[in-house]
């Protein structure tokens, strides 16, 4: 399988346990980025790395979120001590290249939906 | 602030044509695509715009008026499998994407 995989699919956490969500982008892909996505609304961007760089954390909604990509190429994003507003599908997606003002389509994962009870 | 907006919910007949209209505010503009994302799964890409005017592809075409801040998606010869969510979204000045919170398109025999 070649597509972005993301682990677990499903997660439940209760509130105030820390969680870790891992994304696997496509072999290659320069650029990663990290989107919640709350039950019927689009996306919301939270980090962006370009290879093991994180250039863009400004969508993070708190420092409980952090974010890594060591070698530039698996990704996790951790929520420490979790609240019953970080239910939500977590979408990881990357890019062969980086964003430019040319057609770069991003390649999105399953996703993992986390329930915080 | 930074705003897209799309019907929340469109309803069309198995064999139709419908347009998902999509209208965006945002700080600059670095083109403009177009998802479609079923239920419980990831958004898959569907077009992208960046010069005005009308993109086609298969069953679906895509149109942009920037000096409007307009764009729509055009779906032909609706099937039932096209029952999904269409989400928009436009590449700002920073070149990140800001999406809408997508149209769910419901398709009736």
């Amino acid at each position: 399988g070649a597509g972005v995989s993301q682990s677990p699919r499903y997660k439940v956490a209760k509130r105030g346990q820390d969680v870790a969500l891992r994304c696997d982008p496509i072999s290659g892909h320069v650029s990663l980025f990290w989107y919640q996505q709350a039950l019927g609304q689009g996306p919301e961007f939270l980090t962006y790395f370009q290879n093991e760089a994180q250039l863009d954390k400004s969508g993070l909604p708190s420092d409980r979120f952090f974010a890594e990509r060591p070698e530039g190429s698996v990704s996790t994003l951790k929520i420490q001590r979790t609240q019953q507003e970080d239910s939500a599908v977590y979408l990881c997606a990357s890019s062969l290249f980086p964003p430019a003002p040319r057609h770069e389509e991003q390649y999105f994962g399953p996703g993992t939906r986390l329930t915080v009870t | 602030g930074q705003n897209i907006d799309q019907p929340t919910e469109m309803t069309a007949t198995e064999g139709a044509i419908v347009q998902i209209n999509c209208t965006y505010q945002t700080s600059g503009f670095n083109g403009l695509f177009w998802y479609q994302q079923h239920a419980g799964e990831a958004p898959t890409f569907l077009s992208y715009n960046v010069l005005d005017g009308l993109e086609e592809k298969g069953r679906f075409s895509s149109f942009l008026s920037r000096s409007k801040g307009y764009s729509y998606l055009l779906l032909k010869e609706l099937q039932m499998k096209d029952s999904a969510s269409y989400l928009c979204a436009v590449r700002d000045s920073n070149y990140q994407l800001i999406w809408g919170a997508g149209t769910k398109l419901i398709i009736k025999p």
